[in-house]
Formats: structure tokens, C-alpha cells, sequence
């Protein structure tokens, strides 16, 4: 079974709206941390954030949102007012005895 | 500041040929990994070592090899190359443990024909 889900495999927007990427995991760890990693079309992976298990609250940086649900077992990333430069793979990933991770949705934003 | 290294970027090989991948950190990170990155299929963990001269098969471990003599270097063996070994590879390091955000290489692409 799959221990980290990335249901939409690809998206595409037109530029300036609001974009969420889902990720379901599953887990039997009471502690355990999240990630979001980005990789653009140049192929590096880039950290873009870490969540803990006992830490529910919503973060924001900039036009980046993460919204982390514990009795659903999600931890989705919205991008508010898209950008070109948004394009890419982003892959969530799970930490247990070592990470998992999903299989990537691909961002398309058009101009 | 160069991060975490891989050599080569790209290599195709010979069916039953072999090769090492070269990764080196200069983070002084204890934690070592070796992705594959298959289309559509996300990445895979194949080996990883938590500090020099000690390493644990991953989710994917067969036909491969590594070593960790040093706390810098972590290279990849691939023996008698077999085209369900062409990929991408991506070798990362953490600080401390697998809990820490991992910092990755650009990667190798790695054909067998």
C-alpha cells in the first residue's frame, strides 16, 4: 500500500489563481513529520517545507499554504495568485524509519 | 558553498556493465541517501547510511552496493547493469536523522541499452 498519496497526477492553471495539491498518508507512528519538495524543470529537489506530527497549526510563507489535518491524514499545499515560475513536480513525503515518497503532482501554470 | 555533489550527470552503459556513482556532502551531515526516480512513480529509497561505515538497505536495495568509509562520500555500485536500472538517481544527505530536511545532488541520468 501506498504510504504516501498524490491523487492528481497532473494540474494545470492559467496564471494569478489559486492552486491546492492534496497529499493523504498513512501512518501507524504516533511521531512522525511531512515534507514538501519541489522540483522545477531543471530536476534538483528543493526543500520547501517540514511539519511535525503534533503540530496541526495552518502555516503560511508568502503565496505558500499548508493546510495539515490529522483526523483526515492530509497535508495539502495551496499556492495562492499562481506564477509561471510555480511550474513543477512537487512531491510530499512521509518520515518514519526512513522517507516515503508520493508520486509527485505535476504544476503546469500558463501565462 | 557546493552542498551535495553527484558525478557523473549522465552516463548510458552497456547491458552487464558496471559503474559507481559518485556522491560527496560537505555539511558535515551524519545521514546519506540514494533515491531512484522512475516517471510517475515518485522516488524510491535504495540504500542509506547513518554515519560512516554504517549502511541499511532502503525499499529497493537489489542490484546495488554502496559503501560509507567517510562521513563525506557515499558512492552507489550498480553490478551487471540491467536496463531496469536506467533512471535518475539522486543521492541526499540530513543533518542528524531522517527527520531533518534532506538536501539532494542534481542527480544522474543513468541509461542501459
Amino acid at each position: 500500500a501506498q504510504k504516501v498519496t498524490q491523487a492528481q497526477t497532473e494540474i494545470s492553471v492559467v496564471e494569478k489563481e489559486d492552486v491546492t495539491l492534496d497529499c493523504v498518508y498513512e501512518t501507524r507512528d504516533t511521531t512522525y513529520y511531512l515534507f514538501w519538495y519541489k522540483q522545477p524543470p531543471s530536476g534538483e529537489l528543493v526543500f520547501l517545507i517540514r511539519r511535525n506530527s503534533f503540530d496541526e497549526q495552518n502555516e503560511i510563507s508568502g503565496r505558500y499554504s499548508w493546510n495539515f489535518q490529522k483526523s483526515t491524514s492530509s497535508f495539502n499545499f495551496t499556492i495562492t495568485a499562481s506564477q509561471v515560475v510555480d511550474s513543477a513536480v512537487y512531491f510530499c513525503a512521509l518520515s518514519e524509519a526512513f522517507v516515503y515518497f508520493g508520486t509527485g503532482t505535476s504544476l503546469t501554470v500558463i501565462p | 558553498n557546493a552542498g551535495v555533489t553527484q558525478t557523473p550527470k549522465f552516463r548510458i552503459l552497456k547491458i552487464g556493465q558496471s559503474m559507481t556513482l559518485q556522491c560527496t556532502q560537505d555539511m558535515n551531515h551524519n545521514y546519506m541517501y540514494w533515491y531512484r526516480q522512475d516517471p510517475g512513480m515518485g522516488l524510491k529509497l535504495i540504500y542509506y547510511s547513518v554515519g560512516a561505515g554504517i549502511t541499511d538497505k532502503g525499499e529497493v536495495p537489489n542490484g546495488y552496493n554502496v559503501s560509507r568509509s567517510t562521513t563525506e562520500d557515499f558512492p552507489l555500485r550498480l553490478e551487471l547493469a540491467a536496463p531496469s536500472q536506467t533512471s535518475v538517481y539522486f543521492c541526499a544527505s540530513s543533518y542528524r536523522d531522517t527527520n531533518q530536511p534532506q538536501h539532494f545532488g542534481d542527480g544522474t541520468r543513468l541509461s542501459i541499452l
